[in-house]
């Protein structure tokens, strides 16, 4: 998975309350993004951050929020305002390849169901 | 906005057949573009990809092709195996903005 740990892997809560995705990345990678799937589908950008202490929102931001303290870290917090918070949830980082070539690489992901 | 048209949806294919997925792609800027294999309840992982300067890159028995021109792309798989089974996404970047097609559930049949 291209040196992005997610942790954890499954992660269980009841309806109302907050939880705290973990990402870290060893690829000194600037960009940081965060994704949601949907079972049978693509993948929707919630919120991305291109250099620390800075982040922008995606597509589908409402619910969630997120910190950049760190090059190495980007949390998502999925707040009990996210409607449908059961989900497939994955991070991935962007580093420049050769030329302005940005490679994309995802971590392993963390499934989190909320009863 | 920009996006990224992905067909088919679902592709069925005889092991050891050919399976091609194809790819169109809205924002002419788009300089670099991968291809992703998700299998079940993993990270999609980049298998190949391709710049805007060539027209056709393999590896093995994958390979895609480039249509500048016509801003269309394609992943070629030959000789398919049963672990060939996955979700392909594709996708289309420029400098750090990726944008993603809704991907294509490969199976392979005994």
């Amino acid at each position: 998975d291209g040196g992005i740990t997610q942790s954890p892997k499954y992660l269980f809560r009841k309806e109302g309350q907050n939880v705290t995705l973990s990402c870290e990345q060893n690829l000194n990678h600037d960009a940081m993004y965060w994704y949601r799937q949907d079972p049978g589908q693509g993948l929707r950008l919630i919120y991305y951050s291109q250099i620390v202490n800075d982040f922008q929102k995606g597509d589908i931001a409402e619910g969630y929020s997120v910190s950049r303290e760190k090059k190495e870290s980007f949390p998502l917090t999925v707040t009990s305002a996210q409607k449908n918070p059961t989900a497939f949830y994955l991070c991935a980082s962007t580093g420049r390849g050769t030329g302005m070539i940005y490679e994309q690489y995802f971590g392993p992901g963390t499934r989190l169901t909320v009863t | 906005g920009e996006n990224v048209e992905q067909h088919p949806s679902t592709l069925s294919v005889q092991e050891g057949d050919s399976a091609v997925i194809k790819c169109t792609y809205s924002d002419s800027a788009s300089n670099y573009f991968p291809w992703y294999k998700q299998e079940l309840g993993k990270g999609p992982q980049l298998i190949i990809d391709i710049r805007s300067n060539v027209g056709e890159k393999k590896d093995q028995r994958i390979a895609v092709t480039l249509n500048k021109t016509a801003k269309h792309f394609s992943l070629h798989i030959t000789e398919t195996q049963p672990e060939d089974s996955a979700v392909y996404f594709c996708a289309a970047s420029r400098a750090d903005k990726i944008i993603f097609g809704k991907g294509t559930r490969l199976h392979i049949l005994p």
